[in-house]
């Protein structure tokens, strides 16, 4: 059975932390592995990684994908209280469909 | 321009009652999904449209729920004889195509309370 397990669950940090919440994934066929931030209630994308070793940056996020050990990591630098939110990793495999993981909900304090 | 649109935001019923939630894609999304997510936990899966034709339904979903997409651009969901057990989130999401580089547009979802 298709799964993603996010890790850690919950992280708390100070502000100016650098913070690495990890997605690993079993998957029939992988296509695709997304991340999405959900602040309150929608969830908006942040990146898609398809090919391992590639990093894909945006301002302070980055993230990379390790397709040989099944996982992909979410960097966030110099972390700033709006950065607080549900990060939630998904990945698509033979059928196209998405299996999400449950998110590592990020608290930040100023 | 704007994004996916849900209505209503919260629904309060009382079990046994029938509930009907609608969701407006971005105007040229041609897909369009249903995810339920509960508290702690990632969106399950609950059916997509490819313009009005419904693909796809997950075989977990109870057939108390029904979605419709009529004309290809709104959709509804309707959940018959609520029970406590879906209480939960309702999110709706468009896409513009598909495959590998497919991104979903998320709403901000339908909160429901089954009393």
């Amino acid at each position: 059975e298709d799964k993603v397990v996010q890790s850690p669950l919950s992280l708390v940090v100070h502000e100016g932390d650098t913070v690495t919440l990890n997605c690993s994934y079993e998957v029939t066929n992988f296509r695709s592995l997304l991340w999405y931030k959900q602040e309150k209630k929608a969830p908006t994308f942040l990146f898609m990684l398809t090919s391992s070793g590639i990093e894909k940056k945006s301002g302070r996020l980055s993230s990379i994908l390790d397709k040989k050990e099944l996982f992909s990591i979410l960097n966030i630098t110099a972390t700033q209280t709006g950065d607080s939110a549900i990060y939630l990793c998904a990945t698509r495999g033979s059928n196209y469909q998405l299996i999400w993981g449950a998110g590592t909900k990020l608290i930040i304090k100023p | 321009d704007t994004g996916v649109s849900q209505d209503p935001r919260h629904k309060i019923t009382k079990r046994g009652q029938n509930v009907t939630f609608r969701c407006d894609p971005i105007s040229e999304h041609n897909r369009l999904y249903w995810y339920r997510q509960t508290l702690g936990q990632g969106p399950e899966f609950l059916t997509y449209f490819q313009n009005e034709a419904q693909l796809e339904k997950s075989r977990l979903l109870s057939d108390r729920f029904s979605a419709e997409r009529p004309k290809g651009s709104f959709s509804t969901l309707e959940i018959q004889r609520t029970e406590q057990g879906d209480s939960a989130m309702y999110l709706c999401a468009s896409s513009l195509g598909a495959g590998i580089n497919e991104k979903l547009f998320f709403g901000s979802g339908t909160q429901l309370s089954v009393l």
